[in-house]
């Protein structure tokens, strides 16, 4: 079962430079969620998608935008990358509506240089 | 969305039983608690949810008193491997939102 897939795993950018990062879920999942882990620190909400086409703000959106390209797909675009977006992103996937157990990815390492 | 409050570390002794509480004071009705695990490099995995009084299952107890204001996850005989960050989240069951914040979860670290 392949779950929560995320591409790429690792990443290294320059300042100013931008990139999408890939994720897709086959469990049929409506919710799908892009959050970020700096070191040491626990994970923020960048966005998120209530179903297919919705998108919302989380709780650290600046800088970042993102697409749900159909009900598979949800996609984390940083149009020009800063050092301060150096970070660890987990995708993640759930049934509609709180309370339904969320599945997240193995993670994308991003370097921004 | 409730607040949670959890202690930022615990320490523990492999085969001990581990006790992480977290407070949510204002929860609210159609609330529940559910507890997610995360080992280093990993994304967090769901471990238990709960409404009320106690749930078990394979993995873990979860405790929530009458007020529902606090819950404790318990860890039987924990080993090495179950030094993790451990995640307490509020959620509204079937609620329109999916909201979830995390927080900064409870890191516990488990010496031999």
């Amino acid at each position: 079962n392949a779950g929560v897939t995320q591409t790429p795993k690792f990443q290294v950018l320059k300042t100013g430079q931008s990139m999408t990062l890939q994720c897709a879920q086959d469990m049929n999942h409506n919710s799908m969620y892009w959050y970020r882990q700096d070191p040491g620190m626990g994970l923020r909400l960048i966005y998120y998608s209530a179903s297919e086409g919705t998108t919302d703000k989380g709780e650290v959106p600046n800088g970042y935008n993102v697409s749900r390209l159909n009900k598979r797909e949800f996609s984390l675009r940083l149009e020009s990358a800063a050092p301060s977006q150096t970070s660890v992103y987990f995708c993640a996937s759930s049934e509609a509506g709180g309370g339904n157990t969320i599945y997240f990815g193995e993670g994308s390492w991003l370097t921004v240089v | 969305l409730a607040k949670t409050t959890q202690p930022i570390s615990m320490d523990s002794y492999e085969g001990q039983e581990v006790n992480i509480t977290c407070s949510h004071n204002n929860i609210a009705t159609n609330d529940y608690i559910t507890w997610y695990q995360q080992f280093p490099s990993q994304g967090p995995r769901f471990i238990i949810q709960g409404y009320k009084t106690k749930v078990t299952n394979e993995v873990a107890s979860l405790f929530i008193p009458a007020d529902r204001k606090s819950s404790t996850l318990s860890l039987p005989r924990v080993s090495l491997s179950d030094t993790a960050v451990y995640y307490c989240l509020v959620e509204t069951y079937g609620g329109a939102t999916n909201k979830l914040i995390f927080g900064t979860g409870t890191l516990l670290a488990v010496q031999p």
